[in-house]
């Protein structure tokens, strides 16, 4: 059980396009889930804290109008990358909270963007 | 903010040699967890610690939480080629949210 999907895997755009990532939780429903940011060899970053119904909190320096989030339903949030550029090129990692007797987390299999 | 910094950055053992890791808050954790990643994939919850004190053993591994709760440490008995990968420790923030440490990435030499 607690299962997370993310789609695409990987995904190559041009300069000033945008970018749509897809975070599911398959086998349990998640009030809460995050998203963060790793670039190679380096630690995960917290971008911000989605939850269903409200709107995204986001960490000092991420810029909301640029990493626009939804959490629409408890199964699924989205993380658009707005007017890509190449410095935003990484590897996005979603996480969702199956709160019960732990605060564990279920990462999804993240998603590789790489801007042109 | 809380900042959580781990030690060493990279380890690199000979098969059947041990291996540590530790970990220190600027702040007291309520709740500390370990994940583990693999190169190429993401990270996968391995314990999570929220008393003082605390001491849990995974089969080789032996997870530490210290008696003011702002540090802790991971221990694996006799590595395996298997327990390459990087072993990141996190402090649960008031929001739920992880604060990542840096991470140790361990290397197993057969």
């Amino acid at each position: 059980g607690a299962v997370v999907s993310q789609h695409p895997s990987w995904v190559i755009c041009k300069s000033g396009t945008s970018v749509k990532i897809e975070c599911r939780s398959l086998d349990f429903q998640a009030t809460t889930m995050f998203w963060y940011r790793q670039f190679p060899k380096q630690s995960l970053m917290l971008m911000a804290t989605s939850n269903e119904g409200s709107k995204a909190t986001y960490e000092q320096g991420v810029e909301k109008d640029k990493f626009l989030i939804n959490h629409a339903s408890l199964t699924l949030s989205t993380l658009t990358v707005t007017s890509a550029h190449p410095e935003d090129s990484s590897f996005y990692i979603c996480s969702a909270g199956a709160w019960g007797k732990s605060y564990e987390q279920y990462f999804g299999p993240g998603t590789r963007l790489t801007v042109t | 903010g809380q900042q959580v910094m781990q030690i060493p950055q990279y380890q690199h053992v000979q098969e059947g040699e041990d291996f540590t890791t530790y970990c220190n808050s600027s702040t007291t954790l309520s709740n500390i967890q370990w994940y583990k990643q693999r190169p190429g994939g993401h990270p996968v919850f391995l314990i999570q610690l929220v008393k003082s004190g605390e001491v849990k053993k995974q089969k080789r591994l032996t997870f530490q939480f210290g008696e003011a709760k702002k540090n802790s440490s991971l221990h694996i008995t006799a590595t395996q080629t298997t327990d390459v990968g990087t072993y990141f420790c996190a402090g649960l923030n008031s929001g739920y949210a992880l604060n990542f440490g840096k991470g140790t990435s361990l290397l197993v030499t057969p």
